[in-house]
């Protein structure tokens, strides 16, 4: 079945060092979306990428899409400890059309 | 400014009872969903709809029954619940499907 998988796991880093999490998907995606979810949070979205070899950025944080729509990642210039969390990709699923299909997350940490 | 809220925030049951977790969202978005997060699997779609009387299972359905008689509330039941149904369970709702999903604060399960 479809896979959404997203690598590091975890990632532990110094404030100030740069943090980056891959998403690879096993089926081409119409659109990939990113979310961040706080400690004890909920999901919050931050952002939806579309064409093929799209970047944008918010900030400090850089989104990219593949050329081949399967993958995307997250870059963060210079981390701040407001930046702690987990990672989401997600993408629409091909076995639920009308739902997203999420990857397991990379949970950041940061020490400063 | 109520947006997604999701009732009750904690439930402790015993297996075998029935619970039902309650969402309720005030922007009349079509599209509804459930998830359920455990450590190590991200977040698992349960079931979604796509408008009032219209769900449909997501990727883990067993064990759980949804309806939707109204736009703005969908409820999720557990009919006999298990210990691996103890879970952090998420509802969220979007305009359409596939796009940015707007989560509750969630409710965390405890089945003993």
């Amino acid at each position: 079945g479809q896979q959404v998988m997203q690598i590091p796991q975890y990632q532990h880093v110094q404030e100030g060092e740069d943090f980056t999490t891959y998403c690879n998907s096993s089926t081409t995606l119409s659109n990939i979306q990113w979310y961040k979810q706080r400690p004890g949070g909920h999901p919050v979205f931050l952002i939806q990428l579309v064409k093929s070899g799209e970047v944008k950025k918010q900030k400090r944080l850089t989104f990219q899409f593949g050329e081949a729509k399967k993958n995307s990642s997250l870059h963060i210039t210079a981390t701040q400890t407001t930046d702690v969390g987990t990672y989401f990709c997600a993408g629409p699923s091909n076995q639920a059309g009308t739902a997203l299909i999420f990857g397991k997350g990379t949970t950041l940490s940061v020490s400063s | 400014d109520a947006g997604i809220t999701q009732s009750p925030r904690y439930k402790i049951t015993e297996t075998g009872r029935q619970v039902t977790l309650m969402c309720h969202q005030t922007w009349s978005h079509s599209y509804m969903f459930w998830y359920r997060q455990d450590l190590g699997h991200g977040l698992r779609l349960i079931y979604y709809s796509a408008a009032a009387d219209i769900t449909d299972k997501g990727e883990v359905p067993d064990g759980y029954v949804v309806s939707r008689s109204k736009t703005e509330n969908f409820p999720l039941t557990l009919e006999s619940a298990t210990r691996s149904q103890t879970s952090v369970y998420f509802c969220a709702s979007s305009v359409t499907g596939n796009t940015e999903a707007f989560f509750g604060q969630g409710t965390r399960l405890t089945v003993v």
